[in-house]
């Protein structure tokens, strides 16, 4: 079956440091690849995606590229901010619309 | 433009005792889905709708869970009895999926903020 697999948190930085959260992913077929983050109180929301191999997703600082010949969907960012703290999610996406997510990392921004 | 709606945002009830989830989809969404997170972990699929009809049900615990969604928009999630193990945060999620052309944001999934429940 399908299966999101990601670095377990909780990550702690300083602000403007590299931010990068491995996932990994087993799909059959050629599945989408989503980020989402999940901000204290608040609900999931897209951050980024990719549906083919090679592309590169970006949004508000945060880079993730496909890479199917390692199944893989690691999210950057080159310079974090207290805001970015937050839960984030990896997430696949095949047939009939269904997301399967990895289990979450949290990341803390220390000031 | 509105987004999700859940309510209530917390609940907390006792074992055995039966409870509710509302859900009001972004309006004009087709597509509604409920979802179980647990603590410490990604969100996992109960149950799909395409307007009124559960398309995916698989994932829902039948004995003591159901759903409903009779006029095709809002949607409520129930169970009878609970046990400790339902403690959990259980998501909605709604999309505007179709076939044919797919614009941009086409079948993204939008989720509402959640319900947290305890039962003690």
């Amino acid at each position: 079956g399908n299966s999101v697999t990601q670095m377990e948190g909780p990550v702690t930085l300083s602000e403007e440091a590299f931010l990068t959260i491995n996932c990994t992913y087993t799909a059959t077929g050629y599945p989408s690849l989503f980020w989402y983050v999940q901000y204290p109180g608040e609900g999931l929301q897209l951050l980024l995606k990719a549906t083919k191999a090679d592309d590169k997703g970006s949004n508000k600082g945060f880079e993730a590229t496909y890479r199917k010949e390692t199944t893989s969907f690691h999210l950057e960012k080159g310079s974090v901010q207290v805001s970015d703290s937050a839960v984030y999610f990896c997430a696949l996406k095949t047939a009939g619309n269904k997301l399967t997510f990895g289990g979450g990392t949290r990341v803390l921004v220390k000031p | 433009e509105a987004g999700v709606v859940q309510s209530p945002r917390y609940k907390i009830i006792e074992k055995k005792q039966p409870v509710a989830f509302w859900c009001n989809p972004i309006s004009g969404h087709n597509t509604l889905y409920w979802y179980l997170q647990n603590l410490g972990q990604g969100p996992e699929l109960l149950i799909r709708y395409e307007n009124e009809e559960a398309v995916d049900d698989s994932q829902l615990p039948k004995d003591r869970f159901s759903a409903e969604r009779l006029k095709g928009v809002d949607s409520t999630l129930k169970i009878q009895p609970a046990e400790l193990g339902d403690s959990a945060v259980y998501l909605c999620a709604s999309s505007l999926t179709g076939q044919g052309r797919v614009a941009a944001g086409h079948n993204e999934q939008f989720f509402g903020p959640g319900t947290r429940l305890t039962v003690l």
